[in-house]
């Protein structure tokens, strides 16, 4: 079984749609991220998540909301989606190991959303 | 701003040709860097991470350096072969911010 898994692994809505993406992990790590894909612009995180109680905001986190709803979960939410949210989206967990500069991140297969 | 920038955007060799591909970043306070592989339509799978400390990784046919100073970093693939195609993006982890910054990839493409 993967480590990370991210459900739908592919979805088509309509604008004005919430959408839920979600995200469970196997591996025990603390930190949880989403980020969003786009061709040409590589990955941009929206946002993370060093516990439960932590959520931060990454570099395009309007239009987007999350919940940590335990250490293995992390779910990622557009109250109201519009078509440039069209992307690929990915969830990674990573964990400190006693050592901060050994950090890996580790992802899951990706959700492909479209907007129209 | 912590700028990621790998030259260049695609790449096509033959096969059992060595190459080397190119990551540079702009702020040199990073915690690491690392190397991800990417297939289509897939999920990222690290290949190599470089501590802030280190000068290079290795793993089977690939070699990462790291040159904080300059701010640039290389991936070097030996006798590569068509498995090898795929996208491969470096990232760093910046001091303070514990955020991860991406490069938008090289594509590569390896000739049977």
């Amino acid at each position: 079984d993967a480590d990370v898994t991210q459900t739908p692994r592919n979805r088509i809505t309509k604008t004005g749609k919430r959408i839920m993406l979600e995200c469970s992990q196997t591996k025990g790590h603390d930190r949880m991220y989403w980020y969003r894909q786009d061709p040409g612009l590589g990955l941009r995180l929206i946002y993370y998540s060093f516990d439960v109680k932590d959520i931060n905001k990454g570099e395009i986190s309007d239009g987007y909301s999350v919940s940590r709803q335990a250490q293995a979960k992390f779910s990622l939410s557009l109250e109201s989606a519009i078509p440039n949210q069209t992307a690929l989206y990915f969830c990674a967990t990573s964990d400190l190991a006693g050592q901060r500069r050994t950090d890996t991140q580790y992802f899951g297969p990706g959700t492909r959303l479209t907007v129209l | 701003k912590q700028e990621v920038t790998q030259i260049p955007a695609a790449l096509s060799v033959p096969e059992g040709e060595n190459l080397v591909l190119n990551c540079s970043f702009t702020d040199s306070a990073i915690y690491n860097l690392q190397w991800f592989r990417q297939d289509p339509g897939k999920g990222l799978t690290s290949l190599l991470l470089i501590q802030s400390s280190q000068r290079e990784q290795t793993s089977g046919r690939l070699n990462a350096s790291l040159d904080k100073s300059s701010g640039r970093s290389t991936l070097y693939i030996a006798a590569s072969q068509p498995g090898d195609s795929a996208t491969y993006l470096c990232a760093v982890l910046n001091t303070g911010g514990f955020k991860t910054i991406f490069g938008a990839g090289t594509r590569l493409f390896v000739k049977a």
